[in-house]
């Protein structure tokens, strides 16, 4: 069965600073996996998509890595906001061919305090 | 539309009720998926469409539930007879044709439907 675990559950970091979020997946074939961030109340919003040949991509202060080989992505935080308390989700689609199969993980709750 | 649009925002309908839920994707995107997310759970997948046709109904989680599509714009996802357990946050997301897999998903803010 396609799984996509992500650690910690849950986070609370101080402002200013970096912090690092972990996802292990299982799904195969692997095609892409992507990070989202959904603020509490709100719909998903899309920050990274990496495809098998690609091992990092930034955007803005985050930054998502792919190890294709041990299936394990990091989202990485730069010197944190308030605005970035939000749950982060890894989303990992099993088809080459196919938008929908994707596999939900259950989300990194990340809370930044001043 | 500039986004994808989700009505109505927030339900409370009474158990044994039918509810609708509307979604209207972002204009020119033929691919279409709704999720059902219950309180600290992951997305689960229900329906996808393609154009106004449903290859993929699988994740339906009863014979209550169903979906439609008009042409390439609005679906509606329909419960009926709903249950306590329906209660979530029902999120729809549009995207360009699946036939690349790195297409964007862009989802909308969610319907929050509550039985009581």
């Amino acid at each position: 069965k396609n799984q996509v675990e992500q650690s910690p559950q849950s986070l609370i970091i101080l402002e200013g600073k970096n912090c690092t979020l972990q996802c292990n997946y299982t799904v195969s074939p692997f095609s892409n996996l992507r990070w989202y961030k959904q603020d509490t109340g709100r719909g998903p919003v899309s920050l990274t998509i990496m495809t098998f040949s690609e091992n990092t991509k930034s955007n803005g202060r985050y930054t998502a890595t792919l190890d294709a080989d041990t299936k394990q992505s990091s989202l990485h935080i730069t010197a944190s906001q308030l605005s970035d308390s939000a749950s982060y989700i890894c989303v990992v689609s099993d088809s080459g061919g196919s938008n929908y199969k994707l596999t939900f993980g259950k989300g990194t709750l990340l809370t930044v305090n001043p | 539309g500039a986004g994808v649009s989700q009505s109505p925002s927030n339900k409370v309908t009474e158990k044994g009720k039918d509810v609708e839920l509307r979604c209207d994707p972002i204009s020119g995107h033929t691919a279409l998926y709704w999720y059902r997310q219950r309180l600290g759970q992951g997305l689960e997948f229900l329906i996808y469409f393609q154009g106004n046709s449903a290859p993929d109904k699988s994740g339906l989680p009863s014979d209550r539930f169903s979906a439609e599509r008009t042409g390439e714009s609005v679906s509606t996802l329909t419960i009926q007879r709903t249950q306590q357990e329906d209660s979530a946050v029902y999120l729809c997301a549009s995207s360009l044709a699946t036939g690349y897999s790195g297409n964007t998903i862009y989802f909308g803010e969610g319907s929050w439907l509550t039985v009581v």
